[in-house]
This record gives structure tokens, C-alpha cells and sequence, in this order.
């Protein structure tokens, strides 16, 4: 039963510090996608990948946020510096386009 | 923005009772896609169904798609206490390349 899964489930640090989640995807799978998912603004797409290319990271703070895909097996998201206003739970996805996506279980983001 | 729109916000309704959710668009579709999400979980997909379908089917679920309208439905037949969850549309960007999702509505469904 393939699925996609995200390293850490939860994490707690502290502002400023370096956070990095990953994710691998469903092998097969031509497009890889993170969203955030906060109660104030819902699910927003950050970034995402076709054949590991990056396509589209206009969702995502430019600043301090930076996402790759390093191989076809793991995609990773990274936050340096953390804020507070971090805090949420992000979720990777893959899939084909604009077909159905599978996500993962979310890695849950605490930023004190 | 091509966000779907889904109403809804929220729903509370009794085991057995069938429950309506509504999704409009802005922009023309390839197709428009149902997930749910239960409390800390990811999402899971329900349904897609394309711009040349009317309705579509699976199990206690029926989505229909009005592209005239811009909306979609989904129903959930003779609901259950499992059945309570999030549930959210989605339609394609103009890339043609992503999935944006609602805000979703909030259904609870009690015993």
C-alpha cells in the first residue's frame, strides 16, 4: 500500500532556529506539492515539483523558506529563520498534475 | 483567484441524515476533485469528477458538477458518526498544474 510520508510528525523549537522537514513521496508519482494548513487562512500551496524540476513557489515566503528535491525520493522543506507565525501543520502531496493527490500525515510545527 | 468556495462552513446533522455540501469556482475546469480530512490527518481523496460528467457515484457518495453554474455538490447518503470530517474542493490552477483547495466545511455528524 504505497504512501507518502513526512519526517518529523511534530516538531517544538524555538524562533530562529532551522527547521527541516522531509518527504517521500509515492514512487511513481511526477509531482510533488507542500501546502500549509493553518485555522486562519486554510490550506495554501507553497511550492511544488514536476520530475523533481521546481515549477511554482510563489506561496512561499521567499525569505526564509526553501524547498528541494534532491532526488525522486525525497523532497524537503526548510524554514531558516523560524517565526512564531510558522507555526502550522504542513503537508506534502504527490500525484500527477492536476489529478488526485495522495498526501501525507503532516508534519505539525510549533514555533515558540 | 480559482480557489473553490465551499458551503457550507459548517454542518451538524444526525446519524442517518444526508448531508449536502456545495462548492462553486470561478474559472473553467478539467475537473473538480472532493477530499476529505478527518481531525490531525491528511487529506484523502474522494472523488474527481471531470467537465463532461454530470454526476458521479461512489458508494454513499454523489457529486454532481453544473459548469454552467460553476458548482459542484457533494452528497453523503444515510451519514454516519464516521463521517464526520472536513471535507474540501478543489480545482485545477491555470498552470494546469496544481490543485487549489477551499476552505472546506466542517461536518459533524453525531449518534
Amino acid at each position: 500500500d504505497a504512501r507518502v510520508t513526512q519526517t518529523p510528525r511534530d516538531k517544538v523549537t524555538e524562533m530562529g532556529q532551522e527547521v527541516t522537514m522531509r518527504c517521500q513521496p509515492i514512487l511513481g508519482h511526477n509531482t510533488v506539492f507542500w501546502y500549509r494548513q493553518t485555522m486562519m487562512q486554510g490550506l495554501e500551496l507553497l511550492a511544488y515539483f514536476r520530475n523533481r524540476a521546481p515549477l511554482d513557489d510563489s506561496g512561499m515566503p521567499k525569505d526564509r523558506f526553501s524547498a528541494e528535491m534532491p532526488d525522486a525520493t525525497l523532497a524537503t522543506l526548510k524554514i531558516q529563520p523560524s517565526e512564531p507565525r510558522d507555526s502550522a501543520v504542513y503537508f506534502c502531496a504527490s500525484g500527477f498534475g492536476g489529478e488526485t493527490q495522495y498526501f501525507g500525515p503532516g508534519t505539525r510545527l510549533l514555533v515558540l | 483567484s480559482q480557489q473553490g468556495e465551499e458551503d457550507p462552513q459548517a454542518l451538524s446533522i444526525q446519524e442517518g441524515e444526508n448531508a449536502t455540501m456545495n462548492c462553486s469556482y470561478k474559472t473553467s475546469i478539467n475537473n473538480l476533485q472532493w477530499y476529505r480530512q478527518n481531525s490531525g490527518r491528511g487529506l484523502v481523496h474522494l472523488i474527481l469528477i471531470r467537465s463532461n460528467e454530470r454526476e458521479k457515484h461512489s458508494g454513499r457518495l454523489r457529486v454532481t458538477l453544473d459548469t454552467s453554474k460553476k458548482s459542484s455538490s457533494l452528497l453523503i447518503t444515510a451519514s454516519r458518526a464516521a463521517d464526520t470530517a472536513s471535507y474540501f474542493c478543489a480545482t485545477i490552477n491555470q498552470a494546469g498544474t496544481a490543485l487549489i483547495f477551499g476552505k472546506g466545511t466542517t461536518l459533524s455528524v453525531s449518534s
